[in-house]
């Protein structure tokens, strides 16, 4: 049992350049979301998915696209990178039910938009 | 809307004294809330969770918070530090309003003098 992986773990990209971030589980959880990390600000939501088939927006969704067409995965798209980007993109999801379901976390990917 | 307040950004403490990191929240529902660790360049692992069940939650690692509705605070304890507790550390708390979205805090540096 994996967990939550994350694909890769650093990239290096140009202005410009377009990329995909791969997210995958394997609790058979229902729910999954993107996140991104930036110094004294926490963790924000970028996009999340309620099921397969489904996404929806979160505080931060520009300039990121996403797709949710397995279960197992979630994937991030940056269609035209920016510095702006540069970051460090976290995935967790949560298997359905009450209110009190923790989110599990995957290790990060660092990524540097030059 | 929901929000949460980490009220000390960092905290520093000796080995083996008590640590206190500090949240407050904003909640017009019945909260669920969650303490989370992180590691350097590593992802989040929950330490613990409030469930309602009882207002004092214990944790992994020998922390510990208690759910305090009147001051609407959920700080987290633990009796003695050690080294291996340096971390940042976030509250969160979940969205009831049914959009299934967390809330992070801006996080908590403690650092753990030897």
């Amino acid at each position: 049992n994996a967990g939550v992986t994350q694909t890769p773990k650093f990239r290096v990209l140009k202005t410009g350049q377009s990329m995909t971030l791969l997210c995958a589980q394997d609790m058979n959880h229902e729910y999954m979301y993107w996140y991104r990390q930036d110094p004294g600000m926490g963790l924000r939501l970028i996009h999340y998915s309620v099921g397969e088939g489904t996404t929806a927006k979160g505080e931060v969704p520009d300039g990121y696209n996403v797709s949710r067409l397995k279960k197992q995965n979630f994937l991030l798209g940056l269609e035209s990178a920016a510095p702006s980007q540069t970051s460090v993109y976290f995935c967790a999801s949560r298997t359905s039910g009450n209110l009190y379901n923790e989110q599990f976390f995957g290790p990060g990917t660092r990524l540097t938009v030059l | 809307a929901q929000s949460v307040t980490q009220l000390d950004s960092h905290v520093s403490v000796s080995e083996g004294t008590p640590v206190l990191l500090r949240c407050n929240y904003s909640s017009s529902y019945s909260p669920s809330l969650f303490w989370y660790v992180q590691h350097p360049n590593k992802g989040l692992q929950l330490l613990l969770k409030y469930t309602s069940a009882a207002t004092l939650v214990k944790g992994i690692n020998g922390f510990e918070a208690e759910f305090k509705k009147s001051e609407t605070s959920f700080h987290l304890t633990k009796p003695s530090a050690h080294m291996s507790d340096a971390a940042e550390y976030f509250c969160v708390v979940r969205d009831s309003s049914g959009t299934y979205k967390y809330i992070f805090g801006t996080g908590t540096r403690l650092k753990v003098l030897a």
